[in-house]
């Protein structure tokens, strides 16, 4: 069965800072996508970024960069030069092909992220 | 206005009622998703649709019921509401693509306490 992990229920960065949020995953399935959302305190949930499992160059977006480490199983958000906009929840997800040809994502319990002065 | 919209955004309930939240996209998406979010869980997936009456279970149905007789609406039904379903509830659809590639867009969520 397919698993993501969060482990850090909160982290503090302080404004103009790089931060990391860990993620790591379990699947048996050779071909899966690799995803993070942004869940700011008005509650919608934003799609930052997107990494293939075949992809060989990490996944960049503006401020955010995607660290996947295929044989370790992770897929860390990098985001450099924090803003205070950046404070939310993040959220880490995985992909599951479905019959059919369509995905469904797994989901992280999410990290917590508060951008300080 | 293009997206998905889901309805009510906010119910307060009792126990033992029927709740329907409505969700309603424009862009014609096969796949359609609802998913609770609750603390310390994360989002977690209630039922998927891959088209018009094609509905699987996802991995908490229980208490659930869904419908799709449209491609744009997958409404969610609470047969008899419970207070362990006070939750956050997200629909979403999937546009497409390659296998594993795509984006997931979320409604703004509706918000249930069951009292």
């Amino acid at each position: 069965a397919q698993k993501i992990t969060q482990t850090q229920p909160g982290m503090f960065v302080q404004e103009k800072e790089a931060v990391t949020l860990d993620c790591t995953y379990d699947t048996s399935d050779q071909s899966y996508g690799l995803f993070w959302y942004k869940q700011p305190s008005s509650g919608e949930m934003i799609f930052l970024i997107y990494q293939g499992s075949y992809d060989e160059q990490n996944a960049t977006e503006g401020r955010y960069s995607l660290n996947f480490q295929k044989a370790r199983k992770s897929a860390n958000l990098v985001i450099s030069a924090s803003q205070l906009g950046d404070s939310a929840m993040y959220f880490c997800a995985m992909s599951l092909l479905l019959t059919g040809g369509g995905n469904k994502l797994t989901f992280g319990t999410g990290t917590q992220l508060k951008v300080e002065l | 206005d293009a997206g998905i919209t889901q309805s009510p955004r906010y119910k307060i309930t009792e126990t033992g009622r029927q709740v329907t939240l409505m969700c309603h996209q424009t862009w014609s998406h096969s796949y359609m998703f609802w998913y609770r979010q609750d603390l310390g869980h994360g989002l977690r997936l209630i039922y998927y649709s891959a088209a018009a009456d094609i509905t699987d279970k996802g991995e908490v149905p229980d208490g659930y019921v869904v419908s799709r007789s449209k491609t744009e609406n997958f409404p969610l039904t609470l047969e008899s509401a419970t207070r362990s379903q006070t939750s956050v509830y997200f629909c979403a659809s999937w546009t497409g693509g390659k296998p594993n590639t795509g984006e997931l867009f979320f409604g703004e969520g509706s918000r249930l306490t069951v009292l």
